[in-house]
């Protein structure tokens, strides 16, 4: 069974960096699918960030492209956000994901983590 | 890109049918038959449901169903139960992007 669980500081400051890794358990990276992450503001919707291939390839949301690297690290089976200059805006449940690629899909999820942008 | 639009809310008695758009544009929904749809229980993380427009991964029950028309995507709900009350979202494939929908609050009166 895939599993992923998010990790990472709960709260971040304004203008800083926001940096969280989603750990991959029951399946190898390397073995392929994309990987991404994507965010949810308290009581709104969903809103992909972007993905990431196990070769490195990246694909961002064109809105927020500027502030977004997502990296991966298939020797430790897992991949990794940052997003920079973060606003009280930023502030949500992150969740990483498997992404299917050509299909477009997430079919396995983490729990979700909060990050809150605040001094 | 802009988000899908849905419905805010839906509603329907148990045992009723219930269907919820996706309305989508040429660049996203209408260019792919690669609309998933995801149920949110207060709480947890999204699940999906459907996939490449009207594919039930395993273990998912059939009275849910999925289809396409134009620019936009529906997701329908038969025989409605009460644990299917529930935030529902779409998300469809836009080549290097993926885009979802603002969410469907989906109530069982």
């Amino acid at each position: 069974q895939v599993q992923l669980q998010e990790s990472g500081p709960g709260l971040v400051k304004p203008s800083e960096t926001l940096s969280l890794t989603c750990a991959v358990s029951g399946y190898s990276i390397s073995s392929g699918y994309y990987w991404g992450w994507i965010r949810q503001p308290p009581g709104k919707g969903l809103e992909w960030i972007g993905s990431i291939y196990h070769s490195g390839s990246t694909y961002y949301n064109p809105s927020l492209k500027s502030r977004v690297t997502i990296s991966v690290d298939t020797s430790k089976n897992q991949f990794s956000l940052k997003l920079s200059s973060v606003t009280a805006a930023d502030t949500a449940v992150y969740y990483c994901a498997r992404d299917t690629g050509i299909g477009g899909d997430f079919d396995y999820w983490g729990q979700g983590t909060l990050v809150t942008v605040s001094s | 890109q802009s988000a899908l639009t849905q419905p805010a809310s839906v509603s329907g008695s148990p045992g009723q049918s219930i269907t919820i758009s996706c309305t989508g544009t040429s660049s996203d929904v209408g260019s792919y038959n690669l609309v998933s749809w995801y149920q949110q229980h207060p709480g947890k993380a999204p699940k999906l449901m459907i996939y490449e427009g009207s594919k039930r991964p395993s273990g998912v029950s059939n009275r849910f169903s999925g289809s396409k028309s134009g620019n936009t995507a529906s997701l329908t709900i038969s025989g409605l139960q009460a644990e299917d009350e529930a935030d529902y979202y779409c998300c469809s494939y836009a080549g290097s992007s993926r885009v979802f929908g603002g969410g469907t609050k989906l109530t069982v009166l």
